[in-house]
């Protein structure tokens, strides 16, 4: 099992640029979900999707955010245009809907903003 | 979705047990509570749940209190490799909704030699 994979693992962009995250869950599972870390706001939960449909996105920041699942195996968050602080390390995480769930996590990618 | 407590910061001895603590005074009674750890630069990992009874697997212990108003997560033989963060979470799973979680401040444990 090649676990949650997320790429690219590091980005470095300048101000204004679009920037697109990529994420592959593990084979089976049907829950994927979008997290934010910052040292000055800790771990945020950005969006979350069962069965490819957006379920709960009000952690999302703003309308230059944006996250699509167009199947099970596929997601993207979209930030566009970007800026310095948006700068973090954004994780994507997939779980097995069920009462007694776990999520698993990427490595992460590393966004920095110049 | 109840808060949790947790101490920010604590110190154990490689080799030793590592005892770390959670209150959760607010838990509904089929709110579950979660462990997750995250080590440097890594994503966050699941150690164990449970929602009234203790339980163990290859990774650590949790004893929940008998009025549920707090728990302890248990490493114990502690190693370097465990100095990380521990986040304890307590939540109501849905099969409809998902296990949405949230992540406090955490503790940050330190194994030393």
């Amino acid at each position: 099992d090649a676990g949650v994979i997320q790429s690219p693992r590091h980005e470095v962009t300048e101000m204004g640029q679009e920037v697109t995250l990529r994420c592959k869950p593990i084979s089976g599972h049907n829950s994927l979900f979008w997290y934010r870390q910052t040292m000055m706001r800790g771990l945020e939960l950005l969006i979350y999707f069962n069965n490819n449909v957006p379920i709960d996105d009000s952690g999302m920041p703003e309308d230059r955010f944006s996250a699509k699942m167009p199947n099970a195996s596929f997601s993207t968050l979209k930030i566009q245009p970007s800026e310095p602080r948006d700068s973090a390390v954004y994780f994507c995480a997939s779980s097995l809907l069920g009462v007694q769930e776990t999520q698993y996590f990427g490595p992460g990618t590393r966004l920095l903003v110049l | 979705d109840a808060k949790t407590t947790q101490p920010p910061s604590m110190d154990c001895a490689e080799g030793r047990a590592a005892n770390l603590p959670c209150n959760h005074s607010t838990i509904s009674g089929n709110e579950y509570v979660y462990w997750y750890r995250q080590i440097h630069s890594q994503g966050p990992q699941y150690i164990i749940h449970g929602l009234k009874n203790n339980e163990t697997n290859e990774m650590a212990s949790l004893i929940i209190t008998e009025d549920r108003k707090s728990s302890t997560l248990i490493l114990p033989h502690a190693t370097l490799r465990d100095t990380a963060v521990y986040y304890c979470i307590v939540r109501v799973p849905s099969m409809e909704y998902g296990n949405k979680l949230v992540f406090g401040a955490g503790t940050i444990l330190r194994v030393k030699s």
